[in-house]
């Protein structure tokens, strides 16, 4: 079955810098892979998705995400971090039918 | 309405009870999830509903777990003799038919098994 593994379970940035989080997939099949955000009390929103289309994604409130097969990753980037950015990030992915989420890496953005 | 609602939002019950959770997915929906939230484990996927196909029940984690769907709708989540480790935040979420298309979260349900 597919899986994903996110390396790094917390991250921290300051306000400004570049936010990188890492997500490496293993698949059969080539996959569709998504990131998703949780807020703090909130539920999970998608953020952006990667479906066979263009490598480079882009998504909701700056991030971006790039599909890099011979690497097996789909990192998640954002060149300036805004404190509103700290949340809780999920990489996903899917062979067309469930989707299975990695361990997540939770963003602390310091001011 | 117009997201998944999940209900309780809030379950405390006593170990060894049983308990049922509710999802009701996004009218139209055919895909149904059921993942579990805990504290450092990310989302553990539960099951899988998909039409009128049978279900992956790949991710529950014992037998005393089990879920149904009816009509292809609502979803119940029932676990059997709860144990303390139970607790977590059990999440539903639905999907178009389409693969790659985007999974709609409900709040979740909060169970604290004492």
């Amino acid at each position: 079955a597919q899986s994903v593994t996110q390396l790094g379970s917390h991250v921290s940035v300051s306000e400004g810098a570049l936010v990188l989080l890492r997500c490496n997939y293993s698949s059969s099949v080539p996959p569709y892979l998504f990131w998703y955000v949780q807020y703090p009390n909130q539920g999970l929103q998608l953020l952006l998705k990667y479906t066979s289309a263009a490598t480079l994604v882009k998504g909701i409130n700056g991030f971006e995400a790039e599909f890099k097969k011979s690497e097996t990753s789909f990192h998640l980037t954002k060149p300036s971090a805004h404190m509103s950015d700290a949340a809780e990030y999920f990489c996903a992915v899917s062979e067309g039918d469930d989707m299975r989420f990695g361990a997540g890496t939770r963003l602390t953005v310091k001011p | 309405g117009a997201g998944v609602s999940q209900s309780p939002s809030n379950k405390v019950t006593e170990k060894g009870k049983d308990v049922e959770l509710r999802c009701d997915p996004i009218s139209g929906h055919t895909a149904l999830y059921w993942y579990r939230q805990s504290l450092g484990q990310g989302l553990e996927f539960l099951i899988y509903f998909q039409g009128n196909s049978a279900p992956d029940k790949s991710g529950l984690p014992s037998d005393r777990f089990s879920a149904e769907r009816t009509g292809g709708s609502v979803s119940t989540l029932t676990i059997q003799r709860t144990q303390q480790e139970d607790s977590a935040v059990y999440l539903c979420a639905s999907s178009s038919v389409s693969p790659t298309g985007e999974l709609f979260f409900g709040e979740g349900s909060r169970l604290t098994v004492l």
